[in-house]
């Protein structure tokens, strides 16, 4: 299907694991993003890419890897899990240019016991 | 730094009326975009409307529009003839406008709309 998908939608995991998000897009969307929802802080940037091979960190980095070795995929890897990474993951993709939305996945709610 | 503010934390409306949402933002930019998203209870972030601070014009997007003061910072949404699928949480963003590169979307904390039947 075409858009902006995200996998998985939800997970449970362990404090101190490995895990990845992926992040897939269809447009051939130059800028890709990663944001955290949580309460109170509606969506925080985590990392950016502008293109395969360029990423770049947004707000609240720590504890987060990203790649991008391919401009349709963007995972996102939490290295040692911890609780404070409970949250809402957003994926979302825009074109390069012009000042225009941003396209947005379906998230993936994580949970860190 | 540019900060966006959404004063009302959950808003309720009766089916069919109008409501407005408020937004303030702060930036010492003249050129940027304001943006409202809708996220449904699906979590899918949606675009519902979009503002070019160099336009005057108000933009409107069927059932809604928004009241743009550039003076006053202020970005306020309104919703008419309001429908249960309106019910979501709504966001207001800021970004500002550059002719390349990444520009930072800024966030508010969003306002919980509740549509009563």
């Amino acid at each position: 299907d075409a858009g902006i998908t995200q996998s998985p939608r939800y997970k449970i995991t362990e404090t101190g694991r490995q895990v990845t998000l992926m992040c897939h897009q269809t447009w051939s969307h130059s800028y890709m993003f990663w944001y955290r929802q949580d309460l109170g802080h509606g969506l925080r940037l985590i990392y950016y890419s502008a293109a395969a091979d360029i990423t770049d960190k947004g707000e609240v980095p720590d504890g987060y890897v990203v790649s991008r070795s391919k401009t349709e995929n963007f995972p996102l890897t939490l290295e040692s899990a911890t609780r404070s990474q409970t949250s809402v993951y957003f994926c979302a993709s825009r074109l390069h240019r012009g000042g225009y939305e941003q396209y947005f996945g379906p998230g993936t709610r994580l949970t860190v016991t | 730094a540019q900060t966006v503010t959404q004063s009302q934390p959950e808003m309720s409306v009766q089916e069919a009326e109008t409501v407005t949402l408020s937004c303030t933002y702060d930036t010492s930019e003249s050129d940027y975009y304001l943006f409202w998203y809708k996220q449904p209870p699906s979590r899918q972030m949606i675009l519902v409307i979009r503002q070019e601070a160099y336009k005057q014009q108000n933009a409107t997007e069927n059932r809604f529009s928004v009241n743009f003061q550039k003076a006053a910072k202020s970005f306020s949404l309104k919703i008419s003839d309001s429908q249960l699928g309106d019910a979501a949480m709504y966001f207001c963003a800021y970004r500002r406008f550059r002719s390349g590169g990444y520009q930072k979307v800024t966030f508010g904390t969003g306002t919980k709309l509740q549509v009563i039947p």
